[in-house]
């Protein structure tokens, strides 16, 4: 069994500061971890993954995320947030054939 | 080439009709999927194909009907939908369906049921 949790419905920083969202996940076997992005009205975009490879994965645009055994967690944070950051944000694991199990997505907004 | 189209962007038809989704990809890949994404949730998983295969539907009603002609082509035939129907249905593929596969999605088909 897996599941995954995205611990905040919506984020909202300034343009400039940190980002952090954070997501934690449980599952039965080695799982690979997801972050991918939507903006409105268009199809999601892979940011990074983990696949038991290095623990610090860096993605796409500035984000990157670590991996934490001992905390189940694997929180995306990026330096400094961008207007166009401003999108949902989904954390995902997989770690059965075919099946990936999605958290229930963080709004990111991003103050001028 | 790491696109997934969808055609129709838009879709509205009445709870008698029947239509189709159409999903494509030219990335080699031999796991695509069909989602259901409601506005403000994250996708559902609707069904899986493996090698041109059915290999998970998750319980979904029969008025949804997937084909895979070939490789690279997925459709979802439509029939006597309701307006709960209504969302973006999302086609993606990935290399194969191992889970650790990086899944490649395309911008959906908006479908509205009158």
């Amino acid at each position: 069994a897996q599941s995954v949790t995205q611990l905040d419905s919506h984020v909202s920083v300034s343009e400039g500061t940190p980002v952090l969202l954070r997501c934690n996940y449980s599952s039965s076997y080695s799982p690979s971890l997801f972050w991918y992005v939507q903006h409105p009205n268009k199809g999601l975009q892979l940011l990074l993954k983990y696949t038991s490879a290095a623990t610090l994965v860096k993605g796409i645009n500035g984000f990157e995320a670590e991996f934490k055994k001992s905390e189940t967690s694997f929180h995306l944070t990026k330096p400094s947030a961008h207007m166009s950051d401003a999108a949902e944000y989904f954390c995902v694991v997989s770690a059965n054939a075919g099946k990936s199990t999605f958290g229930d997505g963080t709004t990111l907004t991003v103050k001028p | 080439d790491t696109e997934v189209t969808q055609t129709p962007k838009h879709l509205v038809m009445g709870m008698t009709n029947k239509k189709s989704l159409k999903c494509e990809q030219h990335m080699g890949h031999r796991a695509m999927y069909w989602y259901k994404q409601k506005a403000k949730k994250p996708p559902e998983l609707m069904f899986v194909y493996s090698y041109e295969k059915l290999s998970i539907n998750e319980s979904v009603p029969s008025r949804f009907s997937p084909e895979c002609p070939n490789s690279s082509l997925l459709n979802l035939h439509l029939h006597a939908l309701q307006p709960e129907d209504s969302a973006l249905y999302l086609c993606a593929s990935s290399q194969a369906d191992t889970g650790s596969d990086t899944q490649y999605f395309g911008p959906g088909t908006r479908l509205t049921v009158l």
